[in-house]
């Protein structure tokens, strides 16, 4: 059983950048995939990236590309969303979900991320 | 605009049935299991199904998963005013060349 569990909720203005941890306990960190999802207020899911922390080598959505970077620390189990040129559409929840090649099976409790000026 | 095609809204008396709906292409639902998430209000998504009709330990019987060609299908048994969430399909989708996850729209279920 994998716990995902992310840092707290963050407040930017436009222009500027958020960083958001996911630590993972209760598996073996290097054994699967890290994806970051994201849910702007009333919408759906949408996926931005996710990166392989064994290899870490990371691939991003095309939306995002340029303005988004995924990282892992293999030594405290913790993969981190970064997401610059914050603008007031980026306001949304962020989740981290493991992926071990079939499904997104377990997700972190969400980031709300709220870019106001 | 979502890859996955959902119906937005689905409703049903409690003890009913419902079935929802998620269309996609060749590169994604036709060549890749399909993965359905429950998300109850103001929390995480939920893995449902996976694999296109298999329940992770814990979900009951009542939720159903299939897939046919480049559509899926979830459905909902005896249903509970509890089950009333928004409803997620997902899958890979390899029409770039890293591939991605892509998601239907979503669809909320109410329990009247």
């Amino acid at each position: 059983q994998v716990q995902l569990v992310q840092s707290g909720a963050e407040v930017k203005k436009p222009g500027s950048s958020v960083k958001v941890s996911c630590k993972a306990s209760g598996g073996t960190f290097s054994s699967y995939t890290i994806s970051w999802v994201r849910q702007a207020p009333g919408q759906g899911l949408e996926w931005m990236g996710r990166i392989i922390p064994i290899l870490g080598i990371a691939n991003y959505a095309q939306k995002f590309q340029g303005r988004v970077t995924i990282t892992a620390d293999k030594s405290t189990s913790t993969a981190y969303m970064e997401l610059s040129s914050l603008r007031s559409e980026d306001t949304a929840v962020y989740y981290c979900a493991v992926w071990r090649g079939g499904p997104l099976d377990y997700w972190g409790q969400g980031t709300l991320v709220t870019v106001s000026s | 605009q979502s890859v996955l095609t959902q119906p937005p809204s689905v409703s049903a008396a409690p003890g009913q049935k419902v079935t929802i709906s998620c269309s996609g292409s060749s590169s994604n639902i036709g060549n890749n299991y399909v993965s359905w998430y429950q998300q109850l209000p103001g929390t995480a998504p939920k893995l449902l199904i996976y694999d296109n009709n298999k329940r992770p330990s814990g979900i009951p019987d009542r939720f159903s998963g299939s897939k046919s060609g480049t559509s899926a299908t979830l459905g909902i048994t005896g249903l509970q005013t509890g089950d009333e969430a928004d409803y997620y399909c997902g899958t890979w989708d390899s029409s770039l060349s890293a591939g991605r996850w892509v998601f239907g729209g979503g669809t909320k279920l109410t329990v009247l």
